[in-house]
C-alpha cells in the first residue's frame, strides 16, 4: 500500500495568515491526490481533487499543488471557519490511502 | 440535492456482525461507485471497499477481506456494508462516500459502531 505522510500534524495560526500543509507519498502517484476538510463530529468534505482542482462551492482561498510524491494544500488567508483537520488521500492505486491528518487551530 | 443518509449507531458484542445502510437521493444511484471508509478513535481514515451499483461488482481492502461484504439495492437506492467477526478494534465511525473525479465528493453523516462485551 502507498503510505501518505502529512506535516505538520498540527498547527496554530492567526486569522488572515497563509497556511501550508504538506503531504508526501511513499511512491509516485502522478496527480492522483485529494484533500479533505473534516470538522469535529462531521464527515470529511472534498476540497481539492486531482492535486489542484477546486471542488465546486469551496472558497478560492483554498488551493492545491504538486505532482509525483510531494503535494501542498494552501489556505491563503485563514478564517475562523477553517478550524478543522485536513486529510490528504491518494487514489493512484488501490487501496486508496489517507494521511494521518493535520489539525488547524486559530492562535 | 445529493444526500447520503446512514443508519443509526450500533452497539455489538465481540464476534457479532453489523450491517450499516446508506440511503441515497438526489442523483442517479447506479451512475457512481460507492465507497466505505472508517475512522477509529484517533486513527486516520481507512478505506474498506467499494461497490459499483450498476453491476454489483465489489472490491475490498485486503485488511478486511473475508470479513466485509458490500451490497446494494438499486430499487431502494441504498448501499450496505456488513462487517463480521467484530472485535474491539472495529469500534469506529463508518462512512459511505460517493466516488467522483477521483475523489469522494459526497459523504454520509457517519455511523458509530461500538464493539464491547
Amino acid at each position: 500500500d502507498i503510505q501518505m505522510t502529512q506535516s505538520p500534524s498540527s498547527l496554530s495560526a492567526s486569522v488572515g495568515d497563509r497556511v501550508t500543509i504538506t503531504c508526501r507519498a511513499s511512491q509516485k502517484i502522478s496527480g492522483y491526490l485529494n484533500w479533505y476538510q473534516q470538522k469535529v463530529g462531521r464527515a470529511p468534505k472534498l476540497l481539492i481533487y486531482a492535486a489542484s482542482s477546486l471542488q465546486s462551492g469551496v472558497p478560492s482561498r483554498f488551493s492545491g499543488s504538486g505532482s509525483g510524491t510531494d503535494f501542498t494544500l494552501t489556505i491563503s488567508s485563514l478564517q475562523p471557519e477553517d478550524v478543522a483537520t485536513y486529510h490528504c488521500q491518494q487514489t493512484y492505486s488501490s487501496p486508496p490511502t489517507f494521511g494521518q491528518g493535520t489539525k488547524v487551530e486559530i492562535k | 440535492q445529493v444526500q447520503l443518509v446512514q443508519s443509526g449507531a450500533e452497539v455489538k458484542k465481540p464476534g457479532a456482525s453489523v450491517k450499516v445502510s446508506c440511503k441515497t437521493s438526489g442523483y442517479i444511484f447506479t451512475g457512481y461507485a460507492m465507497h466505505w471508509v472508517r475512522q477509529a478513535p484517533g486513527q486516520r481514515l481507512e478505506w474498506m471497499g467499494w461497490i459499483i451499483p450498476d453491476s454489483g461488482n465489489t472490491k475490498y481492502s485486503q485488511r478486511f477481506q473475508g470479513r466485509v461484504t458490500i451490497t446494494r439495492d438499486t430499487s431502494a437506492n441504498t448501499a450496505y456494508m456488513e462487517l463480521g467477526s467484530l472485535r474491539s478494534e472495529d469500534t469506529a465511525v463508518y462512512f459511505c462516500a460517493r466516488s467522483y473525479l477521483g475523489g469522494f465528493d459526497f459523504w454520509g453523516q457517519g455511523t458509530l459502531v461500538t464493539v464491547s462485551s
